[in-house]
């Protein structure tokens, strides 16, 4: 079944623990995002990736990390998280085409105290 | 740059009657137009999408939508609402060659019994 695949559900931590959340897509889709979801925000864009080593900013990238040393992972990296990103965070990938349709995760639900 | 707005936060439409959510749009070229939709507790999904071919475009579960180039709009519509739409909608712009996916804030879909 393609589908991308987040992890963990839901993550509690408090401020200045470094945490990673994890995504995976098994589609071969060489570009990923990742998005965070906020109550009248939408989604917005924190960094995005077209392949193999080659990432970029989005809209909100200050305090994120990300690397994509393999097709299929795209890890989000909270070095020293902060309560300001609490937030609901999608992964999503599609292939190279920007017209293509993309593929959600189910989410992650952080909380930072 | 291309930006997406979508009109009413919250719309509610009883059983049966018309469902319209409106989504504007401002791109300097020839957009791609999407409509995704999150259910409770999942990630989006794709209701539909325009690519520069017919301007009436149908989707998933009896949704359509039409891009007026002049009114720079792609209203989303299902001419009978069903308490299986309840859900939060998003609209999103992309533009040939840039890699970049803007989405609205959302309009959460109430059905009334």
């Amino acid at each position: 079944e393609a589908q991308v695949t987040q992890n963990p559900r839901y993550l509690i931590t408090v401020t200045g623990k470094k945490l990673t959340v994890t995504c995976s897509q098994n589609m071969n889709h060489e570009y990923m995002s990742w998005y965070r979801q906020d109550p009248g925000l939408g989604l917005r864009q924190i960094y995005y990736s077209m392949n193999v080593e080659v990432t970029d900013k989005g809209d909100v990238p200050e305090g994120y990390k990300v690397s994509r040393k393999e097709k299929r992972n795209f890890p989000l990296i909270l070095e020293s998280p902060s309560p300001n990103q609490t937030s609901l965070y999608f992964c999503a990938s599609r292939t190279e085409r920007s017209n293509e349709k993309l593929f959600f995760g189910s989410g992650t639900q952080l909380s930072v105290l | 740059a291309q930006s997406v707005t979508q009109l009413g936060s919250h719309v509610s439409v009883s059983e049966g009657a018309l469902v319209l959510l409106r989504c504007n749009y401002s791109s300097s070229v020839p957009p791609y137009l999407f409509w995704y939709v999150q259910y409770p507790n999942q990630g989006l999904q794709l209701l539909l999408k325009y690519t520069s071919a017919a301007t009436l475009v149908k989707g998933i579960n009896g949704f359509e939508a039409e891009f007026k180039k002049s009114e720079t709009s792609f209203h989303l519509t299902k001419p009978s609402a069903h308490m299986s739409d309840a859900a939060e909608y998003f609209c999103a712009v992309s533009e040939f060659g840039n890699e970049k996916l803007t989405f609205g804030t959302g309009t959460r879909l109430t059905i009334i019994p």
